[in-house]
């Protein structure tokens, strides 16, 4: 069964700083991994999406990397800013008749001013 | 912009209650999916529907139905309600792109319903 593990589940850091979210799955069978925010009380909204056969996605000042054969993947966000706190959730779409998504539980951010 | 609703932001009900929650997409996405989020469990998947009338099992399926009678509505149904499905709850929508592979396109997410059982 696949496990998404998210470490750690809170982060503090000053403003400017760049940073990197981890995100550890079980399962290197994978179709996808997505990448989340969500701020407190709102939906998902969706970062960055990885196909197995990348190794990276850009979105302005993220970027996401991932190794499917180590089951890992980093969201590294470049000088931080106060809006980007908020809750960043990783997700994988495993590959087979019923593919669905498996989340991590979420590392909350704030990035104090 | 894709946009996904969700009727209610906030809802309470009282124990042994029919609750529907509803939630439309204007995508024309044939995935739909149904969460609830709990504090230190992340999020579990309730229900999927790959396609009008289609309708899977997730990970937590017991004491929950769903009816996907359009291709854009998507209604979640609590049976009879519990104190135990005091939740938020979220649903979301993407494409399929190949049949089988319900993960290959980005999900898009409500703002989530929470729900309050007395």
């Amino acid at each position: 069964k696949q496990e998404v593990t998210q470490i750690p589940a809170a982060l503090s850091v000053p403003e400017g700083e760049n940073l990197v979210l981890n995100c550890s799955f079980t399962d290197s069978a994978i179709y996808n991994l997505q990448w989340f925010r969500q701020d407190p009380g709102k939906g998902l909204t969706s970062l960055l999406l990885i196909q197995s056969s990348q190794r990276e996605q850009t979105s302005g000042r993220l970027n996401a990397s991932l190794d499917k054969s180590s089951g890992r993947s980093t969201l590294y966000i470049a000088a931080s800013q106060p809006g980007d706190s908020a809750t960043y959730l990783c997700a994988v779409s495993c590959t087979g008749a019923n593919s669905k998504l498996t989340f991590g539980k979420g590392i909350t951010l704030s990035v104090r001013p | 912009d894709v946009k996904v609703t969700q009727s209610s932001r906030y809802l309470v009900k009282r124990t042994g209650e029919k609750v529907f929650l509803e939630c439309v997409q204007d995508m024309d996405h044939e995935n739909m999916f149904w969460y609830r989020q709990d504090p230190g469990l992340g999020l579990r998947l309730i229900y999927f529907s790959y396609d009008v009338k289609m309708k899977e099992k997730g990970d937590i399926p017991e004491g929950y139905s769903v009816s996907r009678e359009k291709k854009e509505r998507f209604s979640l149904i609590l049976e009879s309600a519990s104190t135990n499905q005091t939740s938020m709850y979220l649903c979301a929508s993407s494409f399929r792109v190949e049949w089988g592979h319900y993960g290959n396109q980005p999900q898009h997410f409500g703002d989530g319903t929470r729900l309050s059982i007395l």
